[in-house]
């Protein structure tokens, strides 16, 4: 079993949609949590990061973690066009930061 | 700009051969990381420095190694180099020690290509 796991789409929405992003991790001891965002053939680049339990929320986007059930979750409200990346979540731990998989997503014009 | 800058971007080689990848930091940052990403394994963590010494190891090849050096930039060597490794590798550093609680930011990566 992947420590975090995150569904790879694609996951395609039209401009303006709500987008709902999920993963599920494994290990109690993690406590920050990190959404990125990946354009082709770039480097990640760190959206949110939260620690523990609860809300963060910055302009169109909110992550949410959820600890009891180990979840982790990326809401983008209005999304647009230029939205379309993959997101890759990733969770800290001792001595590593692991990474799901990604889910691509494509805001439809 | 994360701050952190990777060279070279694209790298063509063939099998068998050795190639180093270089990282520079971000200004302060002590802890460097390395993951390579291939199509369908996503962010693979290979390894971590702080400050000069080794602090963790992920699923690095026997045939892969890496240092950090005074000035804390990070080279990656690989060697003996197949198809397989063909990746983009990617470093990060952080300004926070082996704890993990700070936030990471990644170079641009390292394209390499093994023919």
């Amino acid at each position: 079993q992947k420590e975090v796991e995150q569904d790879p789409g694609p996951l395609s929405v039209p401009e303006g949609a709500i987008v709902s992003l999920n993963c599920t991790y494994s290990n109690s001891a993690f406590q920050y949590f990190m959404w990125y965002r990946q354009y082709s053939r770039k480097g990640p680049e760190l959206l949110m990061y939260t620690y523990s339990s609860g809300n963060k929320e910055d302009g169109r986007f909110t992550a949410q973690v959820d600890k009891s059930s180990k979840y982790i979750s990326l809401f983008i409200r209005d999304s647009q066009p230029s939205d379309s990346a993959t997101y890759l979540c990733a969770s800290s731990g001792t001595y590593k930061y692991i990474f799901g998989t990604g889910t691509r997503l494509k805001v439809l014009a | 700009d994360s701050g952190v800058t990777q060279t070279p971007k694209h790298l063509i080689t063939a099998t068998g051969q050795r190639v180093t990848l270089r990282c520079s930091p971000r200004s302060g940052d002590l802890s460097v990381y390395w993951y390579q990403q291939s199509l369908d394994q996503g962010l693979q963590f290979l390894i971590q420095y702080y400050n000069g010494e080794e602090r963790a190891k992920g699923n690095i090849l026997e045939r892969f190694s890496a240092q950090q050096f005074p000035d804390l930039h990070s080279e990656l060597n690989l060697s003996s180099l197949e198809l397989g490794d063909s990746a983009l590798y990617f470093c990060a550093s952080s300004g926070l020690a082996g704890a993990n609680t700070g936030e990471l930011f990644f170079g641009e990566g390292s394209r390499l290509t093994v023919l």
